[in-house]
This record gives C-alpha cells, sequence and structure tokens, in this order.
C-alpha cells in the first residue's frame, strides 16, 4: 500500500476550523484515500475517505487534489472532543480489508 | 445498532502462558480485522476473517492465530506469550465488501508480565 505522511502535531481553536494535510505522492489509482481517527483510550473511528471527488458528510470534508497527490481533512467547527490521533490511510477497495496505520497526527483542539 | 464489542476489556498473563481475546461485530457485519497497538509499533494489521476464511494475514509469528465463527464473532490466541506481546488488541467489524470502512472496537488491553 502506498505510504502516507503527516505532520506529527497541530493545534487548533475550538470553533476554528481545523485543516488536517496529508501526503500521498505515490498512490495509485485505484487507492483511495481513507481517514481514521483515534480519541486516547479508545478504537479508532472512520471519518470519511475518497477517491478523487471532494466528500462531505457530517463529521468532516475530504478535500482531494487533482493530481490526487495530497488531501486535507477539514473539521468545520472544531471541538474539545475532536482532539484525537487523526490517521490518512491510503489503500484498494475490494478483496480482503486491510489497513495500514502510519504514525497519525496528534489534533489539539484548544479553549 | 450495538457496535463491536471485545472481551475481556483487560487481562494480565505472564510469559509462556496462552491467551484468547474474543470479539463480537456488529450484526450484519461479515469481517472481522485484528490490529494491535503498541507505543512503539503503533497499530499494526494482524489478520482479517471473512466467512469463517482467513482473508488477509500481517507480518505476525505463527503464536498469533484466530478464528471466526459461522455467526462472524472471531477469537484470536496468542501462544507462548512474550513480554513484547503487552498491547491493545483491538477487533474491527465490516461488512466485508472490500470497502474498509471498518468499526472498531474499544480493545483488550492484554499485560504480559
Amino acid at each position: 500500500d502506498a505510504k502516507t505522511t503527516q505532520p506529527p502535531s497541530m493545534d487548533c481553536a475550538e470553533g476554528r476550523a481545523a485543516n488536517l494535510p496529508c501526503n500521498h505522492s505515490t498512490i495509485s489509482g485505484n487507492e483511495y484515500v481513507y481517514w481514521y481517527r483515534q480519541i486516547h483510550s479508545q478504537g479508532p473511528q472512520y471519518i470519511i475517505h475518497g477517491l478523487k471527488n471532494n466528500e462531505t458528510n457530517e463529521m468532516a470534508s475530504l478535500i482531494i487534489t487533482e493530481d490526487r497527490k495530497s488531501s486535507t481533512l477539514i473539521l468545520p467547527h472544531a471541538t474539545l472532543r475532536d482532539t484525537a490521533v487523526y490517521y490518512c490511510i491510503v489503500s484498494h477497495q475490494g478483496g480482503s480489508e486491510k489497513l495500514v496505520f502510519g504514525k497519525g497526527m496528534k489534533l489539539t483542539v484548544n479553549p | 445498532k450495538a457496535g463491536v464489542t471485545q472481551t475481556p476489556r483487560y487481562l494480565i498473563k505472564t510469559r509462556g502462558q496462552q491467551v484468547t481475546l474474543s470479539c463480537s461485530p456488529i450484526s450484519g457485519h461479515r469481517s472481522v480485522s485484528w490490529y494491535q497497538q503498541t507505543p512503539g509499533q503503533g497499530l499494526q494489521f494482524l489478520f482479517e476473517y471473512f466467512s469463517e476464511t482467513q482473508r488477509n494475514k500481517g507480518n505476525f509469528p505463527g503464536r498469533f492465530s484466530g478464528r471466526q465463527f459461522s455467526n462472524s464473532r472471531s477469537e484470536m490466541n496468542v501462544s507462548t506469550l512474550e513480554l513484547g506481546d503487552s498491547a491493545l488488541y483491538l477487533c474491527a467489524s465490516s461488512r466485508g465488501d472490500g470497502n474498509n470502512e471498518q468499526f472498531f472496537g474499544p480493545g483488550t488491553r492484554l499485560t504480559v508480565l
């Protein structure tokens, strides 16, 4: 699976938008971009995924660049409960299900 | 609907013992994946089961094994425990259609003394 690169940490003010970057320059044409997060002492939580179009759901928006080499997860109005480690993962769809987690990025939302 | 449940939540064993962890997936989900999380190695994929068959396997020694039952519940077993097996073991369930939208349980915290 292609590897991703994320900054190790980021701070954000409560109520502001949090823009979490991810580089995946070696992504192949049929690999999707997934975002998961892990709040302390809990199992990871699925957030969103996309192939090449921008995606939005009740939790976040995913913006994928046209060349698909990078993406940004946007939390429109960050709250203290959004403090977590965020993982950007690229993976094929179809067949077996396997997520290859990197180190992720610690987002701290400050009051 | 009920989420993924894992039992036990905490476990203490000694070196050389074996342990069995259990995972009950979300109703209707047919795929169960297992992951190990340690501070040093992060989250690592152990294996995935779908329809009672191991469909994918990570890079772990044969001491780590698993199985899935006809009701999709899964167990993983670690034999001849080593200190380095101390970790949070996470189970994730999904529909199994390959879309990688996995739902994780709270994990079992294993401590090997």
